[in-house]
C-alpha cells in the first residue's frame, strides 16, 4: 500500500531564507506521481508543484522545486527566498499508477518569521 | 476560468440529521475527489469519481455516500449525523483520474451539536 511520511511536525524559518520540507513515501508500483499542497489558515488546499516517477529532472515552480530522490524514495520540497505569506500547512501527496487515491502525509506547519 | 465551487460554505446541524454537500468541479474537468479533513485524523479520502462512476471509496461507515452527475457535478450524502463527523469537506477536480493535480475547492466545514 501507498504510504506517505512527513517527520517535521513544525519548522521556522527567518523571512528570505531557503527551507526544506522532508516527505518520504512508499509504494511497490514503478509509476507514480508526487505532489505538494499549501493550506493556509483560510483552508483552502493550494496545489504547488508535482513529479512523476520517470521524470528525468526535478520539478521547479518559481520559488518550489522538488528535491526528488528516487533511490531514497523522497520528495522534499524547497522553498527559496521565504515570505511572510508562505506560513501555512504543507502537504504532501503521491498517487501510483493503480486504480488508487491520492494520499497525503500529515502536513508540516511552517511559520516564517520576520 | 472558474475554481472549484463548494456549496455551502458553512453548516450546522444536530446529531441524527442528514446532510447534503455540493461540488461543481472546473470546467471540463471530469474526475471528482471528496476528502474529509480533521484535526485528529488528516485528510482522508472519501470518494473519487470519474464519468459518474465511483472508482474508489475510501474506508467510511455505509452513512457516507456521494454521486457524480453527467455534467461532472458531484453531491456527497452523510445520513444519521455523528458527532465525530464535525469536519472540513473538500472537494478536488482534476482533468482525469490518474496523475493530474488535483484542484480543491474551499472547502464545507459542517458541524455538528
Amino acid at each position: 500500500a501507498q504510504k506517505i511520511t512527513q517527520t517535521q511536525p513544525g519548522m521556522f524559518v527567518q523571512e528570505k531564507e531557503a527551507v526544506t520540507l522532508d516527505c518520504t513515501y512508499d509504494t511497490s508500483d514503478p509509476s507514480y506521481g508526487l505532489f505538494w499542497y499549501k493550506q493556509p489558515s483560510s483552508g483552502e488546499m493550494i496545489f504547488l508543484i508535482y513529479q512523476g516517477s520517470y521524470d528525468q529532472q526535478n520539478a521547479t515552480e518559481g520559488r518550489y522545486s522538488l528535491n526528488f530522490q528516487k533511490a531514497r524514495k523522497s520528495a522534499n520540497l524547497v522553498i527559496s527566498a521565504s515570505q511572510l505569506g508562505d506560513s501555512a500547512m504543507y502537504f504532501c501527496a503521491m498517487r501510483d499508477g493503480g486504480n488508487t487515491p491520492l494520499v497525503f502525509g500529515k502536513g508540516t506547519r511552517l511559520s516564517v518569521i520576520a | 476560468k472558474a475554481g472549484v465551487t463548494q456549496t455551502p460554505r458553512y453548516l450546522i446541524k444536530t446529531r441524527g440529521q442528514q446532510v447534503t454537500l455540493s461540488c461543481s468541479p472546473i470546467s471540463g474537468h471530469r474526475s471528482v475527489s471528496w476528502y474529509q479533513q480533521t484535526p485528529g485524523q488528516g485528510l482522508q479520502f472519501l470518494f473519487e469519481y470519474f464519468s459518474e462512476t465511483q472508482r474508489n471509496k475510501g474506508n467510511f461507515p455505509g452513512r457516507f455516500s456521494g454521486r457524480q452527475f453527467s455534467n461532472s457535478r458531484s453531491e456527497m450524502n452523510v445520513s444519521t449525523l455523528e458527532l465525530g463527523d464535525s469536519a472540513l469537506y473538500l472537494c478536488a477536480s482534476s482533468l482525469s483520474p490518474d496523475n493530474q493535480p488535483q484542484h480543491f475547492g474551499d472547502g464545507t466545514r459542517l458541524s455538528i451539536l
